[in-house]
């Protein structure tokens, strides 16, 4: 079974700083799916970034961009220029590419706080 | 375009009851999973849906049972509660089984005393 693990239970970032989450996964697949949601207050979970095993180039969405670290089954996300709206809950999850096992598998979360 | 609905927002319940929980998934999506998000947790697989079947579970007993409508609209049942099954439940819609991406709606809030 695969298990995923935030390792930071909260982090806080000065407005306009970079900061960056850490998720370590565990598999014995060797294609899967790699995901970044948050979840501000609202409680909607939303996708903010994903990464397919396969590709050696790291995802880039914006201000978000991800250092996917296979060998290592590292998959830190990077915020820069932080903004306020970015205060939420941040979720790593992972899941597999087979067909009837789309399930999505997440670990226990980071809380970032932006600081005016 | 609507998202992802569901229904009540919030919900108190006491121990032994049943409760039903409600998604519509966003247009033109035929697929929906249900996730169970405890308090400073993150969300747990419990079920998905496709073609009106159950066709993946998570680790989780049968008192937690669900339903398709043809219209792709599902319901999530909870026999028995216990106050432990008191949590956010997260409903995600997605096309063909879930290999994209996985749309999540507002949650229900369970409260169980």
């Amino acid at each position: 079974a695969q298990t995923v693990t935030q390792s930071q239970p909260e982090m806080s970032v000065q407005e306009a700083e970079t900061v960056t989450l850490s998720c370590t996964y565990d598999t014995s697949e060797s294609d899967y799916y790699l995901f970044w949601y948050k979840q501000p207050p609202s409680r909607q979970m939303i996708l903010v970034i994903r990464q397919e095993a396969y590709k050696q180039q790291n995802a880039t969405e914006n201000r978000f961009s991800v250092n996917f670290q296979k060998a290592a089954k590292s998959f830190s996300l990077k915020i820069s220029d932080s903004q306020l709206g970015d205060a939420a809950m941040y979720f790593c999850a992972y899941r597999s590419p087979n067909f009837g096992n789309e399930k999505l598998t997440f670990g226990t979360g980071t809380r970032l706080t932006i600081i005016p | 375009d609507a998202g992802v609905t569901q229904s009540p927002t919030h919900l108190i319940k006491t121990r032994g009851q049943q409760v039903t929980l409600r998604c519509s998934p966003k247009s033109g999506h035929d697929t929906v999973s249900w996730y169970q998000q405890a308090l400073g947790q993150g969300p747990q697989f419990i079920f998905q849906y496709y073609e009106e079947e159950e066709r993946q579970r998570g680790n989780f007993p049968d008192r937690f049972s669900g339903h398709q409508f043809p219209n792709y609209s599902s319901e999530l049942n909870v026999n028995a509660l216990l106050l432990g099954d008191s949590a956010l439940y997260l409903c995600a819609s997605s096309f063909k089984g879930g290999r994209d991406e996985q749309f999540f709606g507002p949650g229900t809030r369970l409260t169980v005393l």
